[in-house]
């Protein structure tokens, strides 16, 4: 079935380091890719999405491209903060499924 | 204007308790689900509902049993109450099921003593 296999934590960093977690995913068809943030003591949060090959989700300047020929999704951001500091999963939705698939987590902590 | 929210968010209780978690979302979405996150942070899919009508149910004790009383509320009843239970119980929503985006409540941090 389809799955997400996201890149094992913790993830420890200095501020203003750049950040990558990889992310590949197993589906058939074409499925919508996410990321979404987890801060602490809270739910998760929409990070970022792109629902077909070669496109680029962005926000709060975190980046990810839907790379049909290596099926990943990696999420990257050039200068990582305090704040970002929380656990991002990466997830998949198809039509062959009713549910989100989710990668195991990643927990990133920022130091200053 | 919380657009899925969730209450209680804690809940702690004895073991062999009977408890219920409820879930709203005023997004207008036809789809919820109930999502367990356990303490390494794994999230699985208990449930799903569109329209009001089952359509996931996974390996779940038979303990849990969600009722959706219309398209915008889904609670969550849980029977008979283990250890094993405590976790966090997430409730979703989406416009459809498939490809769509889900959004998230807050959480329900549920510990069973």
């Amino acid at each position: 079935g389809d799955s997400v296999t996201q890149m094992e934590g913790p993830v420890t960093l200095s501020e203003e380091a750049f950040l990558t977690i990889n992310c590949t995913y197993t589906a058939t068809g074409y499925p919508s890719l996410f990321w979404y943030v987890q801060y602490p003591g809270e739910g998760l949060q929409l990070l970022l999405k792109a629902t077909k090959a070669d496109d680029k989700g962005s926000n709060k300047g975190f980046e990810a491209t839907y790379r049909k020929e290596t099926t990943s999704f990696h999420l990257e951001k050039g200068s990582v903060q305090v704040s970002d500091s929380a656990v991002y999963f990466c997830a998949l939705a198809s039509y062959n499924n009713n549910d989100m698939r989710f990668g195991a987590g990643t927990r990133l902590t920022v130091k200053p | 204007d919380t657009a899925v929210s969730q209450t209680p968010k804690y809940l702690v209780t004895q073991m062999g308790n009977d408890k219920s978690i409820k879930c709203e979302q005023n997004l207008g979405h036809d789809t919820m689900y109930w999502y367990k996150q356990d303490s390494k942070k794994f999230l699985k899919i208990m449930f799903s509902y569109n329209n009001k009508e089952l359509i996931i149910n996974e390996t779940v004790p038979n303990r849990f049993s969600p009722k959706s009383p219309d398209k915008a509320h889904l609670n969550l009843h849980i029977n008979s109450l283990e250890l094993g239970d405590s976790a966090v119980y997430f409730c979703a929503s989406s416009q459809g099921g498939g490809r769509e985006t889900q959004y998230f409540g807050p959480g329900t941090r549920l510990l069973v003593l």
